[in-house]
């Protein structure tokens, strides 16, 4: 039950586009199509932005964008604005009812 | 709409217990499984607990595995999570949170409860 790898941060610019990868293993990012990310801002609840490939809840931005290749997940997000200035998470299936969240990574607008 | 309300969050000593409660509304309780997932601070979120729709199937993190017992009152529309022989590094926001329908990823979530271990 080890967590799923993130950078402990990123930083960009406003308007450029960041991506923060998610590194899990062939039991759970590599095997299940079932990665989801959260925003987390101080003293919030998580807030789902995209799942499943590239599902959104309703009102999620299309500026936040998710990938996979082989263990890796990647969460993209376009166009970055200081409102983007959050904690990210990401989470993977990892069979029955279990599940794997990442590390967790800080982004930072500069 | 769904709602999801925890309560039960304390300061403790370490070794102490607590029983955290979620009262849940606006969707059929009996129809989905629930789960505890933890914000700790400088460790990230994690799920603790899960337990399936019946209150049979259950699962645990291995960092709590033997101290935290899931349980659920469909009648009361309620899941708890008694939690003792607490540590330190037990401190953080306990979330209770479900799925979206048919899905896998957490779209609801409560607003939190906070448990210190000192």
């Amino acid at each position: 039950q080890s967590a799923l790898t993130q950078p402990a941060s990123v930083s960009g610019s406003p308007g450029q586009s960041i991506t923060i990868p998610c590194t899990g293993s062939r039991s759970d990012v590599g095997f299940y199509n079932l990665v989801s990310w959260y925003q987390v801002f101080p003293g919030q609840s998580p807030k789902l932005l995209v799942f499943e490939g590239n599902r959104r809840p309703p009102g999620a931005s299309p500026r936040f964008s998710q990938s996979k290749s082989g263990n890796t997940a990647s969460l993209t997000i376009s166009g970055l604005r200081t409102e983007d200035e959050a904690e990210y998470f990401c989470c993977s299936y990892a069979g029955d009812v279990a599940y794997l969240f990442g590390s967790g990574t800080k982004v930072t607008v500069l | 709409q769904v709602h999801l309300e925890e309560s039960g969050g304390d300061s403790v000593q370490p070794g102490g217990s607590l029983r955290l409660s979620c009262v849940a509304s606006g969707f059929t309780f009996s129809s989905f499984t629930l789960h505890w997932v933890r914000l700790a601070p400088g460790r990230g979120l994690e799920q603790v607990a899960a337990i399936r729709s019946d209150g049979v199937g259950t699962h645990y993190a291995d960092a709590v595995h033997g101290r935290f017992v899931i349980s659920r009152d469909n009648s009361e529309k309620t899941l708890h999570l008694h939690m003792t022989s607490l540590r330190l590094e037990d401190t953080g926001v306990y979330f209770c949170t479900r799925v979206y329908d048919g899905g896998n990823s957490f779209l609801f979530w409560g607003g939190g409860t906070v448990v210190t271990v000192s």
